[in-house]
């Protein structure tokens, strides 16, 4: 079955240092996602990229983030300047339409980032 | 505001019986719902999505829909301690994203 791949699992960081996390989307799925688990919390919208550009971000979504596909198969997010409370689990996520059109998220395993 | 609001639990039941997991959302604008299983530390995975009111179906999984009452439900029959895990509700209006709500835990104990 066709999997969402996210790199590193787990990523350790120091406050004010720039991180990259990765994402290779399922390969014919159009729509990709970030999202966010604060331990114990829900989880919560960051990002959505269509077609090459960003089609909804959220207010968490501040100019610390950004995100891009480099190639046709990595999708990543970058924070440029880490605090403690970006700790969370970082789930990417893809899907051939959109959701509203009934089709759901495939997300990957995602990467536990941790901010010291 | 988008919200979707579930009761964190936990809901224990015993193995063999029907779980009834509900959720509960804002934007009367919203069309399809959506639940996701979540095990400890892990992704979501996708149960089952319902776009029309009444009930649907999947294998031992029923969801279903009031959109005047503005509730969506789980039943899980038959439940096995496998399917002790968080239970996410979802929701999405439109072209939007999903919306999750915080999820309701389920223990089933043999």
């Amino acid at each position: 079955e066709p999997e969402v791949t996210q790199t590193p699992s787990h990523q350790v960081t120091q406050m004010g240092q720039e991180v990259i996390l990765r994402c290779v989307p399922i390969s014919n799925h159009l729509y990709f996602y970030w999202y966010r688990q604060i331990l114990g919390q829900k989880v919560e919208f960051l990002v959505s990229f269509y077609n090459n550009e960003i089609s909804e971000k959220s207010e968490i979504f501040d100019d610390q983030f950004s995100v891009e596909r480099p190639d046709g198969s990595n999708f990543t997010l970058k924070i440029r300047s880490t605090k403690l409370e970006d700790s969370a689990m970082y789930f990417c996520a893809s899907s051939e339409s959109l959701p509203g059109a009934n089709y759901g998220y495939t997300f990957g395993s995602g990467t536990r980032l941790t901010v010291v | 505001q988008k919200e979707v609001e579930q009761n964190s639990g936990p809901l224990s039941v015993p193995e063999g019986a029907i779980a009834s997991l509900n959720c509960t959302y804002s934007d009367r604008g919203s069309q399809s719902f959506f639940w996701y299983r979540q095990y400890s530390g892990k992704s979501p995975e996708l149960i089952m999505f319902i776009y029309s009111n009444g009930d649907k179906e999947d294998g031992r999984f029923t969801a279903q829909l009031n959109k005047a009452s503005q509730y969506v439900s789980l039943l899980i029959r038959d439940s096995q301690p496998s399917d002790s895990a968080t239970y996410l509700c979802a929701s999405a209006a439109g072209y939007s994203t999903l919306t999750f709500g915080k999820g309701t835990m389920l223990l089933v104990s043999p």
